[in-house]
């Protein structure tokens, strides 16, 4: 059965203290992957697509990696306006999209 | 630039009644989606639309329905509420099937 696991579930950060998050997945045909960030009462905002392993994205403090297992989504000295819910999902060859449940930072000045 | 607009933003409902959520988007995208979300899970399918016209069934179809007539809007119903519903709508549209999905904000719901 195909699977997208998140880890941790919860990370609690100070400002300036770098972390990554991890997204696990079992898919059949990776097409592609992406990371979401949802703040609170709000829809996830798309930041990164990856396509196939060894692909890397950055934006600012945030950097998106995948191998043939997993995404991490490296976070570099965060900021409290980094404080969020973090998603990933996977896209299989049969064109199903499924998002993992999510890892919700916290950083405090 | 809107984007996805959801209305309405909240609703509280009793059970057995019926309501339309409707989701517009403003970016010419081809595919639209319904996902509800709920603590602990993740974003999960409801239905989904790759044009004007059409539409079919995601994960977890059971109790809604859908109608895309205009390409620029999505129509999610529910005919008859169960408290099993309540939840966080989103909708969103992608230009294609590899493309991201962009998300509007959401509608709760709660089902008394």
């Amino acid at each position: 059965e195909d699977q997208v696991t998140q880890s941790p579930e919860a990370l609690r950060l100070q400002e300036g203290e770098s972390s990554s998050l991890n997204c696990s997945y079992t898919v059949s045909g990776l097409r592609g992957l992406f990371w979401y960030r949802q703040d609170p009462g709000k829809g996830p905002e798309f930041l990164f697509t990856l396509y196939s392993a060894g692909e890397e994205k950055e934006k600012e403090r945030l950097k998106a990696t995948l191998t043939k297992k997993e995404s991490f989504l490296h976070i570099t000295a965060p900021k409290p306006e980094d404080s969020a819910t973090y998603l990933c999902a996977v896209l299989d060859s049969w064109g199903k999209l499924q998002f993992g449940a999510g890892t919700q930072v916290v950083v405090t000045p | 630039n809107a984007g996805v607009t959801q209305t309405p933003k909240f609703r509280v409902l009793k059970t057995g009644q019926s309501m339309t959520l409707l989701c517009a988007q403003d970016m010419n995208h081809e595919y639209m989606y319904w996902y509800r979300q709920d603590p602990g899970m993740g974003l999960r399918l409801i239905h989904y639309s790759v044009g004007e016209g059409t539409t079919a069934k995601g994960e977890v179809p059971d109790g809604y329905n859908v109608s895309r007539l205009k390409k620029q809007n999505f129509l999610l119903g529910l005919e008859s509420a169960a408290p099993s519903q309540t939840s966080v709508y989103f909708c969103a549209s992608s230009q294609g099937l590899i493309q991201p999905q962009h998300f509007g904000d959401g509608t709760r719901l709660s089902i008394l």
